[in-house]
């Protein structure tokens, strides 16, 4: 069964200091990794993309790694910002024949306090 | 703006009520999905649909109905016969695979709905 796991399930963080949040799965076959912010009482919106070929991604103060033998990726935040809390989602597809299969983690939900 | 709108924000149901939760998408996406939220769990898959007057259950599709008779819109109904629906409701949206898609899926705002 594919699954994917998040860490920590909840962390808070003083504004400006850095984090990781961590994702390990277990999906096969594996497509692709996308982290997404979901922030209270709205949608998730995708952050990052990260294919089987790629170790790191950035997106402003977000970078994304990939371990595809190892099957772990972190989303790290640096500079924090009081905006930067929210719930981090990772998602790992799978493409078995035809269309994409999303596997949902529990998501880590990240307090950032001034 | 291009994007998914779903409606209404908040509802509230007695026991026993049908609701409807609206998906209105302007992206021209094939697929669209339902998706459930609760507290400390991941998204589950409710319903989704590729194409017109086409839809699959997913893997918590009892007590709830979809239909899709335009291209552009995913009504989900949940109905008394779903034991607990108080929950957040996610639509979503995406590309149809084989024509550039990456799997990204783009969610609305959500409804939240509770039973009283």
């Amino acid at each position: 069964k594919n699954q994917v796991e998040q860490s920590p399930q909840s962390l808070i963080i003083l504004e400006g200091k850095n984090c990781t949040l961590q994702c390990n799965y277990t999906v096969s076959p594996f497509s692709n990794l996308r982290w997404y912010k979901q922030d209270t009482g709205r949608g998730p919106v995708s952050l990052t993309i990260m294919t089987f070929s790629e170790n790191t991604k950035s997106n402003g103060r977000y970078t994304a790694t990939l371990d595809a033998d190892t099957k772990q990726s972190s989303l790290h935040i640096t500079a924090s910002q009081l905006s930067d809390s929210a719930s981090y989602i990772c998602v790992v597809s799978s493409f078995p024949g035809g269309s994409y299969i999303p596997t949902f983690g529990r998501g880590t939900s990240l307090i950032v306090h001034p | 703006d291009g994007g998914i709108t779903q409606s209404p924000k908040y509802l509230f149901r007695k026991e026993g009520q049908n609701v409807t939760l609206s998906c209105e998408q302007n992206l021209n996406h094939d697929a669209m999905y339902w998706y459930r939220q609760d507290p400390g769990q991941g998204l589950r898959l409710i319903y989704y649909s590729q194409i017109v007057n086409d839809f699959q259950k997913g893997d918590i599709a009892e007590g709830y109905s979809v239909s899709r008779e335009k291209k552009e819109s995913f009504p989900l109904t949940v109905t008394s016969a779903q034991k607990n629906p108080t929950a957040f409701y996610l639509c979503a949206s995406s590309i149809i695979s084989g024509r550039g898609d990456t799997g990204e899926l783009f969610f609305g705002e959500g409804s939240r709905l509770t039973v009283l």
